[in-house]
C-alpha cells in the first residue's frame, strides 16, 4: 500500500528560525497537502498542492509539490512560538470518478523556544 | 458558520463493549469522512460517506463501521472493543469526496480498559 515518509519526527528550534520538513513515497500522488494539528484539536489545512513543480505560499509557509509527484516539502520562515504543533503532510491518489485515497504522514512535531 | 462537531469528546469504555461517535459536518457540507489517529499508527482513514452511501472504506475491519443520515451527519460504530482500538478519532467534512477543502472536527478521544 501507500506509505508517506515525513521526516523529521520532531524538531526544535529557536524563535526566528527557518523549518523545513518533507515527506516522501514510493506512489505518486495527484495531490499533496499540508496540516497543522494543535493539542486537543483537529488537523488544520494549511497549504494544498495541485499540480507537479508547484509552489505556494500561505504566509510565511512555503510548500512544493515534487517534479515526481513522489514528494513534497515545507518550510516555515522566521518561526514563531505559536508554530508549535505536529506538522502532517498527506498525499491524494485519484483512481476515477468520486475514488480516491487519502494517506497521511506520521507528523513532524515542532517546537519552538521563545 | 458552525465547524464540524464531534461527541463525545471524552469517552472510556471497557474491552468487549461497543461504542457509537457522531460527527455533525459544517451545514451544505455533505461527505464525511473518519479517521483514526494514534501515536504509533498515525492517522489513518476509516472510511467516507456521501449521501448516505459509503464511497471509500480503509483497512480496517468490520468491527469498524459507520452510516450516514439525510441530513449528512455521520455516526461510526466499534463493536467488541480492544484495547488497541483506544485513540483519537476525528471525523472530517467536505462538500463532496475528495476535496481538499475538508475541515476536520476536534475529534472524540476514546480509551477502552
Amino acid at each position: 500500500g501507500q506509505q508517506l515518509n515525513q521526516s523529521p519526527q520532531s524538531m526544535f528550534i529557536q524563535e526566528g528560525e527557518d523549518v523545513s520538513m518533507n515527506c516522501t513515497s514510493s506512489s505518486i500522488f495527484n495531490t499533496w497537502l499540508w496540516y497543522k494539528q494543535d493539542p486537543g484539536e483537529g488537523p488544520v489545512l494549511l497549504i494544498a498542492l495541485y499540480k507537479a513543480g508547484e509552489l505556494t505560499s500561505n504566509g510565511r509557509l512555503t510548500a512544493q509539490f515534487g517534479i515526481t509527484r513522489k514528494d513534497s516539502f515545507l518550510n516555515i520562515s522566521a518561526s514563531i512560538p505559536s508554530d508549535v504543533g505536529i506538522y502532517f503532510c498527506a498525499g491524494l491518489a485519484r483512481s476515477g470518478g468520486s475514488n480516491y485515497k487519502l494517506t497521511f504522514g506520521k507528523g513532524t512535531l515542532l517546537t519552538v523556544n521563545p | 458558520k458552525a465547524g464540524v462537531t464531534q461527541t463525545p469528546r471524552y469517552l472510556i469504555k471497557t474491552r468487549g463493549q461497543q461504542v457509537t461517535l457522531s460527527c455533525s459536518p459544517i451545514s451544505g457540507h455533505r461527505s464525511v469522512s473518519w479517521y483514526q489517529q494514534t501515536p504509533g499508527q498515525g492517522l489513518q482513514f476509516l472510511f467516507e460517506y456521501f449521501s448516505e452511501t459509503q464511497r471509500n472504506k480503509g483497512n480496517f475491519p468490520g468491527r469498524f463501521s459507520g452510516r450516514q443520515f439525510s441530513n449528512s451527519r455521520s455516526e461510526m460504530n466499534v463493536s467488541t472493543l480492544e484495547l488497541g482500538d483506544s485513540a483519537l478519532y476525528l471525523c472530517a467534512s467536505s462538500l463532496f469526496p475528495g476535496n481538499t477543502e475538508a475541515f476536520f472536527g476536534q475529534g472524540t478521544r476514546l480509551t477502552v480498559v
